[in-house]
């Protein structure tokens, strides 16, 4: 069994839709990461959270350290969110970066 | 700030060539990442090193692989002898705290 899960392993919606990916981990963490994969292939990171949720423009991450569980969630989507979005826990305590497990990834695709 | 430099974007070589990646994280970020991607098995470390020693290894997949910082500005993945199974993109990330700048990779081949 993979230690972080993601869901759905792909995604189609309409522009505009208020989209959910899922992330659930089993190991211990002190940080949880969700990235961006552009098609193209860059990777661009846009959270870390340890706890609580955090917002950018359309885009708010979550989580609950009790439930070993984190969400993305994109509101009023656009093509332009097309990616591979990808959750990695980094299970070093004490607060320091390390070695990050990271889930297969949620192809998104958002039609016009 | 130019962002994580990687050189080659891609590379073509053939089994049994030795294969060098090369890597300048962002100027000050004190950790750099070694991953490497493949549709199989997603993305993986392979090695982080921090203030330029390295800390972990363990995703380094056998012997045939070396990493090495010889200093904060630079960084080197060696692959000797490669092989077809090695083909992925290698990505290098930098940083300073917790958030991770990643290079835009370096599409491998061997043939």
């Amino acid at each position: 069994k993979n230690e972080v899960e993601q869901s759905p392993q792909n995604l189609t919606a309409q522009e505009g839709e208020f989209i959910t990916i899922n992330c659930s981990y089993s190991v211990g963490i002190s940080a949880l990461h969700w990235l961006q994969q552009h098609p193209g292939g860059g990777i661009v990171s846009l959270f870390m959270l340890s706890s609580g949720k955090k917002k950018h423009g359309r885009l708010i991450a979550t989580i609950n350290i009790q439930e070993k569980h984190s969400s993305l969630h994109i509101t009023a989507s656009h093509p332009r969110d097309s990616a591979v979005y990808i959750c990695a826990v980094d299970s070093n305590y004490g607060g320091s970066q390390g070695n990050l497990i990271f889930g297969k990834g949620t192809k998104l695709s958002v039609k016009p | 700030d130019a962002g994580v430099i990687q050189s080659p974007r891609h590379e073509v070589t053939e089994m049994g060539q030795e294969v060098t990646l090369r890597c300048k994280p962002i100027s000050g970020h004190n950790s750099l990442f070694w991953y490497r991607q493949t549709m199989m098995r997603g993305l993986e470390l392979l090695i982080y090193f921090n203030n330029n020693v390295p800390i972990d290894d363990s995703g380094m997949p056998e012997d045939r692989f070396s990493a090495k910082m010889p200093n904060a500005s630079f960084s080197t993945l060696k692959i000797q002898p490669s092989e077809p199974r090695d083909s992925a993109v290698y990505f290098c990330a930098s940083s300073l705290r917790y958030t991770q700048y990643f290079g835009p990779g370096t599409r491998l081949t061997v043939l």
